[in-house]
């Protein structure tokens, strides 16, 4: 149990083009959902913690208008960067709790990997 | 000091030994801690998580939590080549839907 996918796995696209990723949880419902940015050879920077059917909550220094969050259900999470840029090249990755463990126990997509040319 | 902090290795233990990774927090780093376990390319896995001190085990793994000490602990009995990975060391400031706080993690190297 506890399974989280992503979709999609890669994505190459062209600088200015908008992205979308969706981030699941397959078997339990999730009410709060994290998304994460890893760089090469660096640990994991939380972007922002998504709450299902409010607003998302930011970390200071990500821009909010560019990195767009929307959560409508309580399986699903969706990132959109807009007007990448080869900076934005990263790997995405997003976790979830099942409301039953109380919102300890997080569990991880298997990221999304961002190549903006 | 960081909220939670990690020796970034490498560590290298040959086969069939035990691999020791260590874990120290700060005062906001309160409640649950989480040991993660991620390969080169690849999403961190979870693989233990402790909530009161004492140990935990489970099958070749043993998480130590001493909060008197502030520091926590992982123990990976009869090492493998195939636990080879960085070990991320992760706790939680309040409890509930609250993010993690992650160590910088440990690479660990376990040789044939």
């Amino acid at each position: 149990g506890a399974v989280v996918s992503q979709h999609p796995s890669w994505v190459i696209c062209k600088s200015g083009t908008s992205v979308k990723i969706e981030c699941r949880s397959l078997d339990f419902q999730a009410t709060t959902m994290f998304w994460y940015r890893q760089f090469p050879k660096q640990s994991l920077m939380l972007m922002a913690t998504s709450n299902e059917g409010s607003k998302a909550t930011y970390e200071q220094g990500v821009e909010k208008d560019k990195f767009l969050i929307n959560h409508a259900s309580l399986t699903l999470s969706t990132l959109t960067v807009t007007s990448a840029h080869p900076e934005d090249s990263s790997f995405y990755i997003c976790s979830a709790s099942p409301r039953t463990s109380g919102g300890n126990e997080q569990f991880f997509g298997p990221g999304t990997r961002l190549t903006v040319l | 000091q960081k909220e939670v902090e990690q020796n970034s290795g490498p560590l290298s233990v040959p086969e069939g030994a035990i691999a020791s990774l260590n874990c120290t927090y700060s005062d906001r780093v309160s409640q649950s801690f989480f040991w993660y376990r991620q390969y080169s390319g690849k999403s961190p896995e979870l693989i233990m998580s402790i909530y009161s001190n004492g140990d935990k085990e489970d099958g070749r793994f043993t998480a130590q939590l001493n909060k008197a000490s502030q520091y926590v602990s992982l123990l990976i009995r009869d090492s493998q080549p195939s636990d080879s990975a960085t070990y991320l060391c992760a706790g939680k400031t309040y409890s509930g839907n609250t993010p993690l706080v992650f160590g910088k993690g440990t690479r660990l190297s376990v040789i044939a």
